[in-house]
């Protein structure tokens, strides 16, 4: 592995069912975010750790939750996905605070 | 208002044209800067920091004015390879730690 991977890369899911989305980096980061990218409205923060062990809430955290058990990875998961959760999904992840921010390749939701 | 803003464009341009991107933002106290570079389909990756004295990496320049709040991107003799969307970051100090806020991203087409 070399720098940060997700998975799947793209996904259709029905509504109502749970899905996890995989967030993994090689990096011993410290920081690692989940944004989702939506057209005209840029990428959006719904969830961060700037830790192991430690979690927070981002711009648009509802109807997700985040879990941060070790450096390495940082899943995603929608308990009981819903339509409007159709978006572009990106794991990210830096060193400290002016660092610069490294993305992973993105997963593709597609909610029906 | 928006905390990043930005025009989205598209911005088309025949290459070897010089074209400049401005961004604004909100919060005052904001840290740092960045442009990052987004193509199709694909994650965003930095093309360069955003320095107070303003900086150069070959066909591009950044500057910062941080009395007006606002960012810009100058690239000259554009290529066909620089079509991309471009985002403006800045780095917010708050409460809980640094926050990167992303602007929606503008939009270059270069055209033989």
């Amino acid at each position: 592995i070399a720098g940060i991977t997700q998975a799947p890369t793209s996904q259709i899911l029905a509504a109502g069912r749970r899905m996890t989305l995989r967030c993994t980096q090689d990096m011993r980061h410290n920081a690692m975010y989940w944004y989702r990218q939506d057209l005209g409205l840029g990428l959006r923060l719904i969830h961060y750790s700037n830790t192991a062990g430690t979690t927070g809430k981002g711009e648009v955290p509802d109807g997700y939750s985040v879990s941060r058990a070790n450096t390495d990875d940082f899943p995603l998961t929608l308990a009981s996905a819903v339509p409007s959760q159709t978006s572009v999904y990106f794991c990210a992840s830096r060193a400290g605070g002016d660092d610069e921010q490294f993305f992973g390749p993105g997963t593709r939701l597609t909610v029906l | 208002r928006k905390e990043v803003e930005q025009d989205p464009g598209p911005f088309n341009v025949p290459e070897g044209a010089t074209v400049a991107f401005n961004c604004t933002y909100s919060n005052s106290a904001s840290q740092s800067f960045f442009w990052y570079r987004q193509d199709c389909r694909k994650e965003p990756k930095l093309l360069m920091s955003v320095y107070s004295s303003g900086n150069e990496d070959g066909r591009f320049t950044a500057q910062l004015n941080r009395a007006s709040q606002y960012i810009s991107l100058l690239i000259r003799d554009s290529k066909l390879s620089d079509s991309a969307t471009y985002l403006c970051v800045v780095n917010m100090l708050m409460e809980y730690g640094n926050k990167l806020v992303f602007g929606a991203g503008t939009i270059l087409r270069v055209k033989s």
